[in-house]
């Protein structure tokens, strides 16, 4: 079975934090994803990478970097946390032509 | 433009069929997925369609027609474990071989006795 593992289930920082989320696969995927679910507004891509050192902007970057240093690992930046970025994160990893795998998921708050 | 349409919720009976519908407007469609997310919890893959038709994977089924843009899944037998949200997701291509899920609001299904 395919893992994908998030650092965190939950997490609670303040305003202007520095904010990494980590995602860790275990199949050697070359696609790696993060996205942010809000209610009522679906997952949005916020950045993504087809390989190691290389990412690319998805619908949603600003406030966000991202880096992907190893295959199976790819972290989430947020360089200056706003409550406004109070949502679930979620990772993803996956294969061309394979569907995308999940991890459990990080609710993050900002106060 | 990319745009994904599914109804926001639907209600079905414990051991009844329900179908949810998606449609979709994309420029370089290379498939469609259904997936299964229950509350606090991670999507999880359910069915993959590229070509037209209808793909059975027991008690879930999942249609496509390509030059309507449209999807259907098809749940049969329902259980109350079947309560979740469903979502619908389409690879599009975004610049050569590269491709993205654009993906639907989701569906959330309300299973009763």
């Amino acid at each position: 079975d395919v893992k994908v593992t998030q650092s965190s289930r939950y997490l609670v920082k303040r305003t202007g934090e520095k904010v990494f989320l980590e995602c860790v696969q275990d199949m050697d995927h070359e696609n790696m994803f993060w996205y942010r679910q809000d209610p009522g507004l679906g997952l949005r891509l916020i950045y993504f990478s087809y390989d190691v050192k290389m990412k690319e902007k998805g619908d949603i970057p600003e406030g966000y970097s991202v880096s992907r240093e190893k295959k199976e690992r790819f972290s989430l930046i947020l360089e200056s946390a706003s409550t406004n970025q109070t949502s679930m994160y979620l990772c993803a990893s996956g294969s061309e032509n394979q569907p995308q795998h999940f991890g459990d998921g990080t609710r993050l708050s900002i106060l | 433009g990319q745009n994904i349409d599914q109804p926001t919720e639907m209600t079905a009976t414990e051991g009844a069929i329900v179908q949810i519908n998606c449609t979709y407007q994309t420029s370089g469609f290379n498939g469609l997925f259904w997936y299964q997310q229950h509350a606090g919890e991670a999507p999880t893959f359910l069915s993959y369609n590229v070509l037209d038709g209808l793909e059975e994977k027991g008690r879930f089924s999942s249609f496509l027609s390509r030059s309507k843009g449209y999807s259907y899944l098809l749940l049969k037998e329902l259980q109350m474990k079947d309560s979740a949200s469903y979502l619908c997701a389409v690879r599009d291509r975004v610049r050569d071989s590269n491709y993205q899920l654009i993906w639907g609001a989701g569906t959330k299904l309300i299973i009763k006795p």
